[in-house]
């Protein structure tokens, strides 16, 4: 149990052009997601937190315009990349929380090429 | 700010070997810490979690220990293997927050 999926698994879009990254809990309700991005030989950096049907929490520095974060369903997070450039490349990967426990479940994560 | 740290960064070993590796914290206030596994190119894998009342958990070779008051988690791998090989990451978990170190990179040579 407990499983997270993402989609798609990489991606590679041209500078200037927006991307979508779909994250999703597949057999439980998952009240929380988060949003993490990871750079080469580097930690996961949480972006932003959101909770099914309100406005994500963005961590200080993370762009809420740029890094769009939508969670309208119980099972269903989405991080949409505006105007994607070359320095937005990296690994970005979802987890998801439900209400009744701490723990998080983390997805396969996202690897993003912007050319 | 939580701030966790993962020391050495890189540890090689012949297999066989037990492996030893050490993550601190500087915010005892933590509902739990997690240790994952991460090989090169894929996302986490969780290998043990450790809630804030306990002091370790173990999982066939791995064995991972809590010391809150000190800041301070050991994930121990006996025996080690060449599948063995990845980066660990730990993880605390605090404010519903979870902060990770940036890792230790185990090469098992066969």
């Amino acid at each position: 149990g407990a499983v997270v999926s993402q989609h798609p698994s990489w991606v590679i879009c041209k500078s200037g052009t927006s991307v979508k990254i779909e994250c999703r809990s597949l057999d439980f309700q998952a009240t929380t997601m988060f949003w993490y991005r990871q750079f080469p030989k580097q930690s996961l950096m949480l972006m932003a937190t959101s909770n099914e049907g309100s406005k994500a929490t963005y961590e200080q520095g993370v762009e809420k315009d740029k890094f769009l974060i939508n969670h309208a369903s119980l099972t269903l997070s989405t991080l949409t990349v505006t105007s994607a450039h070359p320095e937005d490349s990296s690994f970005y990967i979802c987890s998801a929380r439900t209400g009744s426990t701490y723990e998080q479940y983390f997805g396969p994560g996202t690897r993003l090429t912007v050319t | 700010k939580q701030e966790v740290t993962q020391i050495p960064a890189a540890l090689s070993v012949p297999e066989g070997e037990n492996l030893v590796l050490n993550c601190s914290f500087t915010d005892s206030a933590i509902y739990n810490l997690q240790w994952f596994r991460q090989d090169p190119g894929k996302g986490l894998t969780s290998l043990l979690l450790i809630q804030s009342s306990q002091r370790e958990q173990t999982s066939g070779r791995l064995n991972a220990s809590l010391d809150k008051s000190s800041g301070r988690s050991t994930l121990y791998i006996a025996a080690s293997q060449p599948g063995d090989s990845a980066t660990y990451l730990c993880a605390a978990l605090d404010d519903y927050k979870l902060s990770f170190g940036a890792g230790t990179t185990v090469t098992v040579r066969a």
